[in-house]
């Protein structure tokens, strides 16, 4: 089964800093990637989705996948607090339909 | 206006009693469907999906099924719950072949 796994656990990062997540996942035949954000007042939201090595750049938040090193990771330019929240990573081997997340970053961005 | 409504927003059951939640999409034609599951702490799992009526695909294995009897409406149900059914039920559609998806609201179940 597919195994994702996400660092750091959380973050901590001044307002207007680059924030950098990763994910590693386990499965190299997986062809669908996906950055969700988990925030306390309004829900879940996917930010961004890629599926091929390179970059995709959502607004101010952009994915980097590598799939020969079965990584993938999300950098937000210019943090603002209200983008404190848990950032997840999800995985699917099996195009848009069944995605395998991970347990999430915590993010706080300090004004 | 919510494109997408769950109901209950909360509940609290006994273990062994039946259980059914449910969700409805407005306004959009032929979306696809999910149900996801997180335990608190813990990571959240998709447990079904759904690209037609009457179609449901089951991802995860949590003694829960799922029904989709009407385009808009998805429905997750079990007979008996357990006490490990306890958590945040979330539903989400996303277009026909979309690279998206959209959330709705939750339902916190806790099964005591």
């Amino acid at each position: 089964q597919q195994k994702v796994q996400q660092s750091p656990e959380s973050l901590t990062v001044s307002e207007g800093a680059m924030a950098s997540l990763n994910c590693t996942f386990s499965d190299g035949t997986s062809n669908n990637f996906r950055w969700y954000r988990q925030h306390s007042a309004k829900g879940l939201e996917v930010l961004v989705s890629i599926f091929s090595d390179g970059e995709k750049e959502e607004g101010r938040f952009t994915a980097h996948l590598n799939r020969a090193n079965l990584h993938v990771s999300l950098h937000i330019r210019e943090p603002q607090p209200s983008d404190s929240a848990v950032y997840l990573c999800a995985v699917s081997m099996t195009g848009y339909q069944n995605f395998y997340f991970g347990k999430g970053t915590s993010l706080t961005v300090i004004p | 206006a919510q494109t997408i409504h769950q109901w209950p927003v909360a509940e609290i059951k006994a273990v062994g009693s039946p259980l059914s939640l449910g969700c409805t999409i407005k306004g959009k034609s032929s979306p696809n469907l999910y149900w996801y599951w997180q335990a608190t702490g813990g990571t959240l799992q998709q447990l079904f999906y759904s690209i037609t009526v009457g179609q449901v695909e089951s991802v995860v294995q949590l003694n829960l099924s799922a029904s989709r009897p009407k385009d808009d409406q998805f429905i997750l149900s079990t007979e008996k719950l357990l006490l490990s059914h306890s958590g945040f039920y979330l539903c989400a559609w996303s277009p026909w072949g979309g690279v998206t998806q959209y959330f709705g609201p939750g339902t916190r179940l806790l099964v005591l």
